[in-house]
C-alpha cells in the first residue's frame, strides 16, 4: 500500500527539542522531493521545509530556519524532522507528504500521511 | 506571496452548486492547487494547475482563474464533499503558502 505514516509527536515543553519520522511504503521514496506541513488547532496549513530526493538541497519556512532540520535516509525510506528550540507557536499536527510538481518548477502533495501532534506547554 | 479565501464558512445544501474564492497577493501565474480536508483527516489533492483535476477527483469539482483570482466551484454538492477547502500556491518556488481555508458546512 502507498502510504506515509508520522511518528514522534509529544507534549514538549517551550526550549525543547524533538524529532519527528515519516516512514514510506508502496512507492519509490529515492525519487521524490519530500516536505514537512503543519496545522496550528483550528488554523490553516503552513509549509515548514522540503528536501530534495537526494537529501542534498533544503529549503525552510523562514521562522523555523536555523531551529528545524529535515533529513532523509533512502535506505530506510524514511522522512525526517529535528525541531530545536520550540515554542508555543510550533504547536501543530505535523504532516509529511510527497511532492507532486505538475510543471518544471513548484510543488503540490499528492500523498499525506495521517499527521502527529506536536504540543509545546510548560 | 499571502493567499486570501472567502468566504471563511459558508452553508449549502446537497445538490447545491456553490463557488469558493481565493486571491493571491501578487501573480501566482496559474500555479495553484486547491485541497480538501475532512475532520481528522489529511488533506487531500484536488485540483493543481488552476484547472487540472487529480486522479480520481470527480468532475463535480472544476477550477478556474489565473494571476490573482481563482475560484473553486463544485456543481451539486454530494454529502462527502463536506469540509475545508485550502488553496496554495506554488509559484514562489522553493517557499509554499496556502490560504486560510474555506469551511464548507451543511446548511
Amino acid at each position: 500500500e502507498v502510504q506515509l505514516v508520522e511518528s514522534g509527536g509529544s507534549l514538549v515543553q517551550p526550549g525543547g527539542s524533538l524529532r519527528l519520522s515519516c516512514a514510506a511504503s508502496g512507492f519509490s521514496f529515492s525519487r521524490y522531493w519530500m516536505t514537512w506541513i503543519r496545522q496550528a488547532p483550528g488554523k490553516g496549513l503552513e509549509w515548514v521545509a522540503n528536501i530534495k530526493e537526494d537529501g542534498g538541497i533544503e529549503h525552510y519556512l523562514d521562522s523555523v530556519e536555523g531551529r528545524f532540520t529535515i533529513s532523509r535516509d533512502n535506505a530506510k525510506k524514511s522522512l525526517y524532522l529535528q525541531m530545536n528550540s520550540l515554542t508555543a507557536e510550533d504547536t501543530a499536527v505535523y504532516y509529511c507528504a510527497r511532492d507532486y510538481v505538475p510543471d518544471w518548477q513548484g510543488s503540490t502533495w499528492d500523498l499525506w500521511g495521517q499527521g502527529t501532534l506536536v504540543t509545546v506547554s510548560s | 506571496i499571502v493567499m486570501t479565501q472567502s468566504p471563511a464558512t459558508v452553508s449549502v445544501s446537497p445538490g447545491d452548486r456553490v463557488t469558493l474564492s481565493c486571491r493571491a497577493s501578487q501573480s501566482v501565474n496559474r500555479k495553484l492547487a486547491w485541497y480538501q480536508q475532512k475532520p481528522g483527516q489529511a488533506p487531500r489533492l484536488l485540483i493543481y494547475g488552476a484547472s487540472t483535476r487529480a486522479t480520481g477527483v470527480p468532475d463535480r469539482f472544476s477550477g478556474s482563474g489565473s494571476g490573482t483570482e481563482f475560484s473553486l466551484t463544485i456543481s451539486s454538492l454530494q454529502s462527502e464533499d463536506f469540509g475545508v477547502y485550502h488553496c496554495q500556491q506554488y509559484d514562489g518556488w522553493p517557499t509554499y503558502t496556502f490560504g486560510q481555508g474555506t469551511k464548507l458546512e451543511i446548511k
